[in-house]
C-alpha cells in the first residue's frame, strides 16, 4: 500500500465511449503524474501537475484530458480512444520539490475495443 | 530518450549480493540519481536516490562514482521477492525530464 489509489483497476471501453480514470493520494504531496505503460515498452510520462498547475505535457493526444482539482486528486478523461491506447495507466505523486521521490498507484488496466 | 544505460537482464542466486550497474555519462551537476523497481503486475516502487554521496536505506545501497557518470544499486542479500525490473533514472532540479528506460530485469534463482 503506497498511499496512492487508482480507480477503476480495470476498464474496457469502446472507441466512442467517454470514461474517466481517478487517482487519489493520501501522502500530503503537491505533485501528481500520469504515466502510460504499453506492453513491452518503457513507462511514458504523460502529464505532470505541481501545486495543481500543469507543468508538463509530453505531446499527448487531445483525446486524453487531465484534470487536477486539488493536490490530492487527479483525473484522466478519455474520449474517442483508439485500440493502440490500450495500456496500463499509472498515477504517481511526490513532494513539489527535489528530489521528487515518486510513489505510484497500482494502475488502471485499460482495454479499448 | 532515457539518459541512462543499463544491462537488459541480470541473474542472481538467492541470498547473494547483487550489483546493478547504470551509466549516465551526460549527467549534469544538479541531476539526482533515482532507482525504482517494478514487480510483476504492480506499479513502480521507489528504491533509493542520491546526488553525490553513497546512500544506504533499508532496501538497498547506492554507490555513486566520483565523477557521477555511473552508479551501482546494491541489494545485499537477494530474495525471490527482489525479482523485478530495476530502473535507473536521472531527474533534474525542477522535477522534469523524468524518463524511464527499459531497465534491468533481475531474475533471482533459488
Amino acid at each position: 500500500e503506497t498511499g496512492v489509489t487508482q480507480t477503476p483497476r480495470h476498464l474496457v471501453m469502446g472507441m466512442t465511449n467517454k470514461k474517466s480514470l481517478k487517482c487519489e493520494q493520501h501522502l500530503g504531496h503537491n505533485a501528481m503524474y500520469w504515466y502510460k505503460q504499453s506492453a513491452k515498452k518503457p513507462l511514458e510520462l504523460m502529464f505532470v501537475y505541481n501545486f495543481k498547475e500543469q507543468t508538463e505535457n509530453n505531446s499527448v493526444p487531445s483525446r486524453f484530458s487531465p484534470e487536477c482539482p486539488n493536490s490530492s486528486h487527479l483525473f484522466l478523461h478519455l474520449h474517442t480512444l483508439q485500440p493502440e491506447d490500450s495500456a496500463l495507466y499509472l498515477c504517481a505523486s511526490s513532494q513539489g520539490g527535489p528530489p521528487y521521490e515518486q510513489y505510484f498507484g497500482p494502475g488502471t488496466r485499460l482495454t479499448v475495443t | 530518450d532515457a539518459k541512462t544505460t543499463q544491462p537488459n537482464s541480470m541473474e542472481s542466486n538467492e541470498e547473494e549480493p547483487v550489483h546493478l550497474p547504470c551509466n549516465h555519462s551526460t549527467i549534469s551537476g544538479t541531476d539526482y540519481i533515482h532507482w525504482y523497481r517494478q514487480l510483476p503486475s504492480q506499479g513502480p516502487e521507489y528504491v533509493i536516490h542520491g546526488l553525490t554521496s553513497n546512500v544506504n536505506n533499508r532496501m538497498a545501497s547506492l554507490a555513486i562514482a566520483e565523477d557521477r557518470k555511473s552508479s551501482t544499486l546494491i541489494l545485499h542479500r537477494a530474495t525471490l521477492r527482489d525479482a523485478a525490473v530495476y530502473y535507473c533514472i536521472l531527474q533534474d532540479n525542477y522535477g522534469q525530464n523524468f524518463v524511464f528506460g527499459p531497465g534491468t530485469r533481475l531474475s533471482v534463482l533459488p
